[in-house]
């Protein structure tokens, strides 16, 4: 089945610094990829919605200055965590639909950032 | 606005049968999910419900009414590694999927 492929697993950073997830879409193109953030014992809530090609679409109260979401070609969409603070720790999980309306998302591995 | 409801934490005994439900509201509806998470990792696809029914895989089945935002997870023969969160997720317009909180579930010997 279609693979979306998220990277690192998971990274440590210091306070100020800027951290880039990646996430590829391995077998099939993606015009559209999700971003999520889960915090412990909580559900995944979404983030923005990145569009090849063109801007992306922020969910209320999410800083789109802090959470830069590029999306370069079919494959690839990245999200890069900048100044990051403490606070930002948290699981970051990308999703990808496949080719089709009726079908399921596929998630990346996800990426566990702690900032310290 | 868009609204997903399931219950918080379920305990159910190995072997039994337990029903998860969720209620939903949201602005379009293009398929109804069932992930299973457990600690850690990401979700992992379980049913897809775009049509009213019951779409039956293996031990799981998953129900939609959507005339009245309705669907629950059907677990038979419940085994201690599907001790694990469920998560109900609504696609609306745009592909855009929303998630519920989620439902620990606590499967005992």
């Amino acid at each position: 089945g279609a693979v979306v492929s998220q990277h690192p697993s998971w990274v440590i950073c210091k306070s100020g610094t800027s951290v880039k997830i990646e996430c590829r879409s391995l077998d099939f193109q993606a015009t559209t990829m999700f971003w999520y953030r889960q915090f412990p014992k909580q559900s995944l809530m979404l983030m923005a919605t990145s569009n090849e090609g063109s801007k992306a679409t922020y969910e209320q109260g999410v800083e789109k200055d802090k959470f830069l979401i590029n999306h370069a070609s079919l494959t690839l969409s990245t999200l890069t965590v900048t100044s990051a603070h403490p606070e930002d720790s948290s699981f970051y999980i990308c999703s990808a639909p496949a080719t089709g309306v009726n079908t399921e998302a596929f998630f990346g591995q996800g990426t566990r950032l702690t900032v310290v | 606005g868009q609204n997903i409801d399931q219950p918080t934490e379920m305990t159910a005994t190995e072997g039994a049968i337990v029903q998860i439900n969720c209620t939903y509201q949201t602005s379009g509806f293009n398929g109804l999910f069932w992930y299973q998470q457990h600690a850690g990792e990401a979700p992992t696809f379980l049913s897809y419900n775009v049509l009213d029914g019951l779409e039956e895989k293996g031990r799981f089945s998953s129900f939609l009414s959507r005339s009245k935002g309705y669907s629950y997870l059907l677990l038979k023969e419940l085994q201690m590694k599907d001790s694990a969160s469920y998560l109900c997720a609504v696609r609306g317009g745009g592909f855009k999927t929303i998630f519920g909180a989620g439902t620990r579930l606590f499967v005992k010997a």
